[in-house]
């Protein structure tokens, strides 16, 4: 996966309130997407998956929303709660018989205010 | 049972000098990838290792540095002669399919 030297974006929100971090995807032949969430000094962790040939899943305080058209992801958390804060990542993954390709999107930093 | 782990965990070297960085995958994982973030930044793909296939070194930004992966275990990645742009966490995963599955990093300060 590549992802760009970009400073991370960056998204506040109140302790309570429902978070929304969104996704450009760049490859219309992607059919596999997994939201990471990076907490500090730590690895990327998966939070929820969803394939190509579904628009929408749910998780627990977390729904995942895949718009095919405008190849568009999005990461919704209900009740966000400070150990939310973290960096969340989209990956954007192409299967084949050479492996799977994986491109990471650049991320955006969430911070919740007490 | 076990996660990816990386060693070590902090690493402080001078500039100019080489520096190996090991990542021990989870066992049975064909794919391994290495990733470099620097502060504050996204994901920098590296190189990917799947099974024994040819590694793709496509994200190497420059010969010095360089990747070995034995069989389906260990994996060493190479900085040679290193620069303070070099300063980053140098993040390794592996996976058995999509899910990527990271290791805690090695964080590398070039003086």
């Amino acid at each position: 996966g590549e992802s760009v030297g970009l400073h991370l974006p960056t998204l506040s929100v109140q302790e309570g309130d429902n978070s929304i971090i969104n996704c450009a995807y760049s490859n219309s032949a992607s059919d596999y997407f997994i939201w990471y969430k990076q907490e500090s000094g730590k690895g990327p962790q998966f939070i929820i998956d969803i394939r190509s040939n579904m628009d929408k899943r749910q998780g627990q305080r977390v729904t995942v929303l895949l718009n095919k058209t405008v190849k568009h992801l999005s990461l919704q958390i209900a009740a966000t709660q400070p150990g939310d804060s973290a960096v969340y990542f989209c990956a954007e993954n192409i299967g084949g018989t050479g492996g799977f390709k994986t491109i990471f999107g650049a991320g955006t930093r969430l911070f919740v205010k007490a | 049972g076990a996660g990816v782990s990386q060693s070590p965990s902090n690493k402080v070297t001078e500039k100019g000098k080489d520096v190996e960085l090991r990542c021990d995958p989870i066992s049975g994982h064909t794919a391994l990838y290495w990733y470099r973030q620097r502060l504050g930044q996204g994901l920098e793909f590296l190189i990917y290792f799947q099974g024994n296939s040819a590694p793709d070194k496509s994200g190497l930004p420059s010969d010095r540095f360089s990747a070995e992966r034995t069989g389906e275990s260990v994996s060493t990645l190479t900085i040679q002669r290193t620069q303070q742009e070099d300063s980053a966490v140098y993040l390794c995963a592996s996976s058995n399919w999509y899910e990527q599955y990271f290791g805690p990093g090695t964080r590398l300060t070039v003086t």
